[in-house]
């Protein structure tokens, strides 16, 4: 089956921890992207990647960071400069151009 | 700035009565508009696009939207509510011009009533 995937589906994390979210897509998109969503703010945009080797900040990159060595792959690390980072991330890809963007099924993230 | 609204946080409507969620939309040039949907702890789920073409879409599980470039609306319509239609709606714009970037509208949460 084409999809995403993220993982894992819940994730907690102490004070001070680094943690990475995974989101894997099979679909042969060029275009990545990292969301957060917190109850009645909608989804904003976290990083982007229109391709390999390359991603640009979103609309809220603090506390944040993205790699995006494969076409695959793009994990999000929520470094412990995130002071807010109890969230729903989504990871999203689309081909690019006109076309619509295809979703993971999330990662909710708790601090402790 | 662009930016897209979704002036209504919930829409409350009969089952078998038509629904509406609207949005409205301010970016620079003619953008392509979509709507999504969202169950409870999943993510969203694709409705339907308008890029051009006719005003009127049609797209997934009955849904269709209506693009008004005057008024710069792109509102998602049913003429007959499920309560299986209960969720979270999100519309979204990208730009032509520019960036591969999506912007979202905050979200109106369909409540479908028995």
């Amino acid at each position: 089956d084409g999809g995403i995937t993220q993982s894992p589906k819940y994730l907690f994390r102490k004070e001070g921890q680094n943690v990475t979210l995974s989101c894997e897509q099979n679909l042969n998109h060029d275009a990545m992207y990292w969301y957060r969503q917190d109850p009645g703010q909608g989804l904003r945009l976290i990083y982007y990647s229109q391709i390999v080797n390359d991603f640009q900040k979103g609309d809220i990159a603090e506390g944040y960071s993205v790699s995006r060595e494969k076409k695959e792959s793009f994990p999000l690390t929520v470094t412990s400069a995130q002071k807010n980072p109890t969230a729903f991330y989504l990871c999203a890809s689309s081909t690019g151009s006109y076309n619509e963007q295809f979703f993971g099924p999330g990662t909710r993230l708790t601090v402790l | 700035a662009q930016s897209v609204a979704q002036p209504e946080d919930q829409v409350n409507v009969a089952e078998g009565n038509p629904l509406t969620v609207k949005c409205t939309y301010s970016v620079s040039g003619n953008p392509y508009l979509f709507w999504y949907v969202q169950y409870p702890n999943r993510g969203l789920q694709f409705l339907l696009k308008y890029i051009t073409g006719d005003n009127l879409v049609k797209g997934s599980y009955g849904f269709e939207a209506e693009f008004n470039k005057s008024q710069t609306s792109f509102h998602l319509k049913k003429p007959s509510a499920l309560v299986s239609d209960s969720a979270l709606y999100f519309c979204a714009v990208r730009p032509t011009s520019g960036t591969y970037k999506y912007i979202f509208g905050t979200g109106t949460r369909l409540k479908v009533l028995a």
